[in-house]
């Protein structure tokens, strides 16, 4: 299986600053159509999580443009451009090019 | 407006059985590959079972091999989990999640417990 590995774990951040978490897999998430599928999630407090990115940097629907993911082959990023008070949560990476599927351990958002 | 509810949950002992059920509507479920994906208290996710379309091609993570068993009904736009042989570590709060993630149900509870 596909492990996938995020750093840091916890990531205490101030009002308005950037944040960044990442995310590196075992092997390459290039799938054999050519896409990468790796995507991002937040997990609210007492929420199911919702998906903000996915294939690496293509933002959901309704997610803020604050949001962004970056990356190639096994190394991923996800940025926030100025952390808000609503950001505040629990992050992971899904790869979806493997089977079976597999998350990264996720990172909890803090604000200081 | 897309909905994924499950239902089935509820307290088990270990050794016990239970089969989840996951109710969908608002999109084509045929179309869809479907996932079981798991949250142990105050635990990340864990996608235990995959099926594709046609339910012809099912994949489990390591831990629920030959224990669950993923299943899926087209006509009723409804996907199942069959849990055999329960542990207490798969208590957990178990989502029915459509494809590569846009779409979540509320999760339901199971806990394994004597």
């Amino acid at each position: 299986d596909v492990v996938m590995t995020q750093s840091p774990l916890s990531l205490p951040v101030t009002l308005g600053q950037p944040a960044s978490i990442s995310c590196r897999s075992s092997q390459s998430l290039v799938h054999s159509d050519g896409n990468t599928y790796l995507n991002w999630f937040q997990q609210r407090p007492g929420q199911s999580p919702r998906r903000l990115i996915y294939k690496v940097s293509n933002r959901d629907s309704g997610v803020p443009d604050r949001f962004s993911g970056s990356g190639s082959g096994t190394d991923f990023t996800l940025e926030i451009s100025r952390v808000e008070a609503e950001d505040v949560g629990v992050y992971y990476c899904m790869q979806v090019t493997h089977w079976p599927r597999t998350f990264g351990q996720g990172t909890k958002v803090e604000i200081k | 407006e897309v909905q994924l509810v499950e239902s089935g949950g509820g307290l088990v002992q270990p050794g016990g059985s239970l089969r989840l059920s996951c109710e969908t509507s608002g999109f084509t479920f045929s179309s869809f590959s479907m996932n079981w994906v798991r949250q142990a208290p105050g635990k990340g996710l864990e996608c235990v079972a995959t099926i594709k379309q046609d339910g012809t091609e099912k994949y489990y993570v390591d831990s629920v091999r030959g224990r669950f068993t993923i299943s899926r009904d087209n006509a009723e736009n409804s996907l199942y989990l069959q849990m055999n042989s329960l542990r207490a570590e798969d208590t957990a709060v178990y989502y029915c999640v459509r494809s590569h993630g846009f779409f979540w149900g509320q999760g339901t509870l199971v806990t394994v417990s004597s």
